[in-house]
């Protein structure tokens, strides 16, 4: 089974630019959730997908943005870029059992690593 | 706030030794605790998840929760240099409408010495 798939791998952008990410779920997988890792702050959730409804965010401001489509997959936007926005984007697929006490397994792709200029 | 907690190391450990990677969390909400490594420039590969207090082995790896404690910890035996990477403790529940993302620690960096 193909694992989870993002494009593009990498991306350089200029201040207040925007930028638009893709990820592809694993098959049959239909939450995807979306992280940024800096090596300041680590691995920091953004938020999840689930149903082409948002279904948790973390605490990032409203610049950033994303969607699901029907077929699980999900694209993350990024608008007015600033320098701090550097990064890699991770997107992670799970089940997306939707019932449930326990967190599901996620499963990363290769990540997208923008460099803001 | 939910945070999970590192020494970010480097710990180094000889070839074939057990290697001890430890995390604690703050948020007792938290219901399930996952270990992945991340080589240099890849993205986190899951090695092991637990949901129970106790042990749970997987091959060479052995992760141990503590509820109480708020304590979780991955034991690699015989480490070869190839388990030399970054190793990410998250923590992860649920609340109401959906899974919570998960909250990582910012990793231990293990060097495997041959």
């Amino acid at each position: 089974k193909a694992g989870v798939t993002q494009t593009p791998r990498y991306l350089i952008k200029t201040r207040g630019q925007q930028v638009t990410l893709s990820c592809s779920p694993i098959s049959g997988h239909r939450s995807v959730s979306w992280y940024q890792q800096t090596p300041g702050q680590g691995l920091q959730f953004l938020f999840e997908y689930f149903s082409e409804t948002q279904r948790n965010k973390g605490n990032f401001p409203g610049r950033f943005s994303g969607r699901q489509f029907s077929n699980s997959r999900s694209e993350m936007n990024v608008s007015t870029l600033e320098l701090g926005d550097s990064a890699l984007y991770l997107c992670a697929s799970s089940l997306g059992l939707a019932e449930g006490y326990y967190q599901e397994t996620q499963y990363f792709g290769p990540g997208t690593r923008l460099l803001v200029l | 706030q939910k945070e999970v907690e590192q020494n970010s190391g480097p710990l180094s450990v000889p070839e074939g030794a057990i290697a001890s990677l430890n995390c604690t969390y703050s948020d007792r909400g938290s219901q399930s605790f996952f270990w992945y490594r991340q080589y240099s420039g890849k993205s986190p590969e899951l090695i092991m998840f637990i949901y129970s207090n106790g042990d749970k082995e997987d091959g060479r790896f052995t992760a141990q929760l503590n509820k109480a404690s708020q304590y979780v910890s991955l034991l690699i035996r015989d480490s070869q240099p190839s388990d030399s990477a970054t190793y990410l403790c998250a923590g992860g529940g649920y609340s109401g409408g959906g899974a919570d993302g998960l909250t990582f620690g910012k990793g231990t960096h293990l060097i495997i010495q041959p």
